[in-house]
């Protein structure tokens, strides 16, 4: 299986500040790299998906980039609404898994 | 829109079996290239995904759980089933279902609210 390393576990960060999530494969994926957000008492929303790829209503703010088995998360201007955990998980071959996730807390 | 909504038995015993219903509208289980997935939560925990049914019956299970599952589908109902077998404090989850399309493999597009299930003697 496929194992997915995110870092930090937990990521105190201010209101319009940049921030960087790291995901890290065991073994390449391509760009079948997909981000949700999961909000306190909520179900996972789909955030990214193939690295890179914006969803539709989705805010500009988040944005991903990488390949292979290098990936990051970006929010550029964090807001209080973003305070959440955030999952990568890969598509490239099955079984599909998750990242154990970073969670965003307030500083 | 598309919209899932999970159902469940709540709290079952160890070694029952475990039967879970997603129900859902905006696609069609019949539709070349639609399919619906089971993820599961432990509280506090991360998530783990558990099988894929697609809308020519393919399916796929996670081999760490894979003979205790089933998954199955009712088109005209708009329904797909999980059944997981002799459980055990272990499954105790959140079970989501998710939307998955072909044309975008390994991609969830869409989850359920989530059925909390408790096993406990």
């Amino acid at each position: 299986d496929v194992v997915l390393t995110q870092s930090p576990a937990t990521l105190s960060v201010t209101p319009g500040e940049r921030i960087s999530l790291s995901c890290r494969a065991s073994e390449s994926v391509d760009t079948y790299l997909h981000w949700y957000q999961q909000k306190p008492n909520e179900s996972p929303r789909l955030l990214i998906k193939y690295a890179s790829q914006s969803i539709s209503g989705i805010p500009s703010r988040f944005s991903g980039s990488g390949s292979g088995t290098d990936f990051t998360l970006s929010i550029n201007g964090v807001e209080l609404e973003d305070l959440s955990i955030y999952y990568c998980q890969q598509g490239n071959s099955l079984p599909y898994t998750f990242g154990a996730g970073t969670k965003l807390e307030l500083k | 829109q598309v919209t899932l909504k999970e159902s469940g038995p709540g709290i079952l015993q160890p070694s029952q079996t475990l039967s879970l219903t997603c129900t859902f509208s905006g696609f069609s289980l019949s539709t070349y290239g639609m399919g619906v997935g089971w993820i599961r939560q432990p509280s506090g925990k991360g998530l783990e995904w558990l099988a894929n049914i697609w809308w020519d019956d393919d399916k796929y299970y996670n081999p760490s759980l894979k003979n205790r599952l089933t998954i199955s589908k009712d088109t005209s109902n708009n329904q797909a089933f999980l059944k997981i077998t002799n459980v055990d404090t272990a499954d105790t989850a959140t079970y989501y279902c998710a939307r998955f399309t072909i044309a975008a493999i390994g991609v969830m597009d869409a989850w359920g609210q989530g059925a909390s299930v408790t096993v406990s003697s």
